[in-house]
């Protein structure tokens, strides 16, 4: 079955790179998500990449997708405190926003 | 704010009340969700309509009752629960059910006593 799995918590220094890793078992999967969620609120869509892709950048966030690994990492550029929140990696294997599965999310902790 | 807004932001009820989450979206989507958020665990689907018809239930208890009058509001109806159902509900919707990308509300925290 599918899965997706994230290390659970990781602390960074204000100013730092975070890199927040991902592993899915699925190789069929054709999009993957980054889902930013502060506390008290609900899921906020930050990026995504097509399977056919292996880096994206936006800003200060870059996803790097490693297929034959089935390996997805977020690295946030200079982190902020306002990056501290539960980032989620998801994956959908058609494409449809119906079929996601997430990962249990990582808590990024800024530290000033 | 991503245009999907879920009332109330927090519950409390006991056992054997019966209560109502909604959630509504003017962004002309026609697929909306709710998702259950425990802690530590991933989000579990658990209802999908699209153009107002349920599409998918993903064996929730039938104490939980979803229901979708028209593609800007849903409703999740629940009566007799459990305190294991204590959980964050989100609710998201996207332009069709084979869309993309999902929006998803604030979610209304749950706490059953």
């Amino acid at each position: 079955g599918e899965d997706v799995e994230q290390s659970l918590f990781l602390s960074v220094r204000e100013g730092d790179s975070s890199v927040i890793n991902c592993t899915y078992t699925d190789s069929s999967s054709t999009y993957l998500y980054w889902y930013k969620q502060e506390p008290g609120a609900g899921l906020q869509l930050l990026t995504y990449i097509f399977s056919n892709m292996d880096m994206k950048q936006d800003q200060r966030l870059t996803v790097l997708l490693n297929k034959k690994d089935k390996h997805l990492s977020l690295r946030i550029a200079d982190t902020q405190t306002g990056d501290s929140a539960i980032y989620f990696c998801a994956e959908t294997i058609t494409g449809s926003a119906r079929q996601l599965t997430f990962g249990s999310g990582t808590q990024l902790t800024v530290l000033p | 704010e991503t245009g999907v807004t879920q009332t109330p932001r927090h519950l409390v009820m006991g056992m054997t009340n019966k209560k109502s989450l909604k959630c509504e979206q003017h962004l002309g989507h026609n697929a909306m969700y709710w998702y259950k958020q425990s802690a530590k665990k991933p989000l579990e689907l658990m209802f999908v309509y699209n153009f107002k018809e349920q599409t998918e239930n993903n064996s929730v208890p039938s104490r939980f009752s979803p229901e979708c009058p028209n593609s800007s509001h849903l409703f999740l109806h629940l009566h007799t629960l459990q305190p294991e159902d204590s959980a964050l509900y989100l609710c998201a919707s996207s332009l069709d059910a084979d869309s993309t990308e999902a929006f998803f509300g604030q979610g209304t925290r749950l706490t059953v006593v």
